[in-house]
């Protein structure tokens, strides 16, 4: 059974300052790692996805993958308090493989 | 374009008794996935469809549990009897399946959720 492990938080950062978010993944045969943001009583939604090494950006978030540690991060710059949230790492196998998700983290921005 | 439907948002029921979501997915969207969400957790996979065939229901607890999605478009999923550790948020969600898959990351969309409460 593959497995996401998340640090479940709460991870407390000030307005403005970087927010590092972190995943690790068991199956070494993952191919697409995704973030997830979900805001409370709703669904998640996408942030952004990664599956190559390295970092990916997408205006204040940046995905890092490293697959050699099977480690994948986001960091999100200038935090702000709707940044508040729980974020959900999810990771894809080969074809027709299923999205296994980690616990997610839950993110508090202080103004 | 039209998101993940789901029906119906919030359902209250007693132990033992039944209760059935549909979801219907996006358009064009082969992969269609049933997750279960305990407060405080990720979300469970419980059965995948590709089309109208099953992908994995390996999680999905078959003598309580059953899903069905007959044209390959829209979905049921029925519990029965129910338990009070099913109360949680059940998730549809859409993929556009076998095709594009690395590059586009073939990123899966949720609809807003059922939220079933067992009392």
């Amino acid at each position: 059974q593959k497995e996401v492990e998340q640090n479940s938080g709460p991870l407390s950062v000030p307005e403005g300052a970087i927010a590092s978010l972190n995943c690790t993944y068991s199956d070494r045969g993952s191919q697409s790692f995704f973030w997830y943001r979900q805001y409370s009583g709703k669904s998640p939604e996408l942030i952004m996805f990664i599956y190559s090494n390295g970092d990916k950006e997408d205006g204040r978030f940046t995905a890092q993958l490293n697959k050699a540690s099977q480690y994948v991060s986001l960091l999100i710059r200038d935090s702000q308090p709707s940044d508040s949230a729980t974020y959900l790492c999810a990771v894809r196998g080969n074809y027709g493989q299923n999205f296994v998700f980690g616990p997610g983290t839950r993110l508090s921005v202080l103004p | 374009e039209a998101g993940v439907a789901q029906s119906p948002r919030y359902k209250i029921i007693e132990k033992r008794q039944s209760v059935a979501f549909w979801c219907n997915p996006i358009s064009g969207h082969a992969t269609l996935y049933w997750y279960q969400q305990i407060l405080g957790q990720g979300p469970k996979l419980l059965i995948q469809f590709q089309n109208n065939g099953v992908v994995d229901d390996s999680q999905l607890p078959k003598d309580r549990f059953s899903a069905e999605r007959l044209k390959g478009v829209d979905s049921t999923l029925k519990i029965q009897p129910a338990k009070l550790e099913d109360s949680a948020v059940y998730l549809c969600a859409s993929s556009l399946g076998r095709t594009r898959q690395v590059y586009s990351g073939n990123t899966i969309y949720f609809g807003e959720g059922s939220w079933l409460t067992v009392v």
